[in-house]
């Protein structure tokens, strides 16, 4: 079974700029949770997509949004990127409720 | 807001050293206790789901337990090995959260021979 995957795993943006991240699930698996990781802090929940519905939201700006595809593929999209935005984006696939399994990650530069 | 403490920070142990980790998390509302092993330049790993009180995982050399009432679950590796070498994640889920998980900031282990 393919594992989860997420394109592209590199990019650099200059602030002001949008980006648009993409997240395919393990096959089967309806839900997609994306993660963000910056130095020093541990990985901060964004939000959660099931079924095409956004189920859970962190506690992040409205510059952040995703979506949910039929086939259950997800994009998270940053736009008017700050410097700060710079992180690893971590996506998760589950089949319910059972927590995850990770992509390798996007990691985003902004300069 | 939820805290998810992990202690310690940081680790280094000699092969064959046994070790372990702990994750302190809000008794209330408990739904499932989650740990991770995330190696450098890799996904992070699932290593175990944890839901009930009293509830001892093992994986290998890998085990671990859970207090719901008292709120801390611990990581055991007995034998530590080079490859055990990774950062180990809790993460929480709280009932009538979704697949929300609440991550602690980690234990950085470094297993040298």
């Amino acid at each position: 079974k393919a594992g989860v995957t997420q394109t592209p795993r590199y990019l650099i943006k200059t602030r002001g700029q949008q980006v648009t991240l993409s997240c395919s699930p393990i096959s089967g698996h309806r839900s997609v949770s994306w993660y963000q990781q910056t130095p020093g802090q541990g990985l901060q929940f964004l939000f959660e997509y099931f079924s095409e519905t956004q189920r859970n939201k962190g506690n992040f700006p409205g510059r952040f949004s995703g979506r949910q595809f039929s086939n259950s593929r997800s994009e998270m999209n940053v736009s008017t990127l700050e410097l700060g935005d710079s992180a690893l984006y971590l996506c998760a696939s589950s089949p319910g409720l059972a927590g995850g399994f990770f992509g390798p990650g996007t990691r985003l530069t902004v300069l | 807001i939820l805290n998810v403490e992990q202690s310690p920070q940081s680790l280094h142990v000699q092969e064959g050293d046994s070790t372990n980790f702990t994750c302190s998390f809000p008794s209330s509302n408990f739904y499932a206790l989650h740990w991770y092993r995330w190696e450098t330049a890799k996904s992070p790993e699932a290593l175990f789901v944890m839901t009930l009180n009293g509830d001892e995982k093992k994986k290998g050399r890998i085990s671990a337990t859970l207090n719901t009432k008292e709120g801390y679950s611990y990581l055991y590796i007995k034998g530590s090995q080079p490859e055990d070498s990774a950062t180990y994640l809790c993460a929480f889920l709280l009932t009538g959260g979704g697949n929300k998980l609440t991550f602690g900031t980690g234990t950085q282990l470094k297993v040298e021979l």
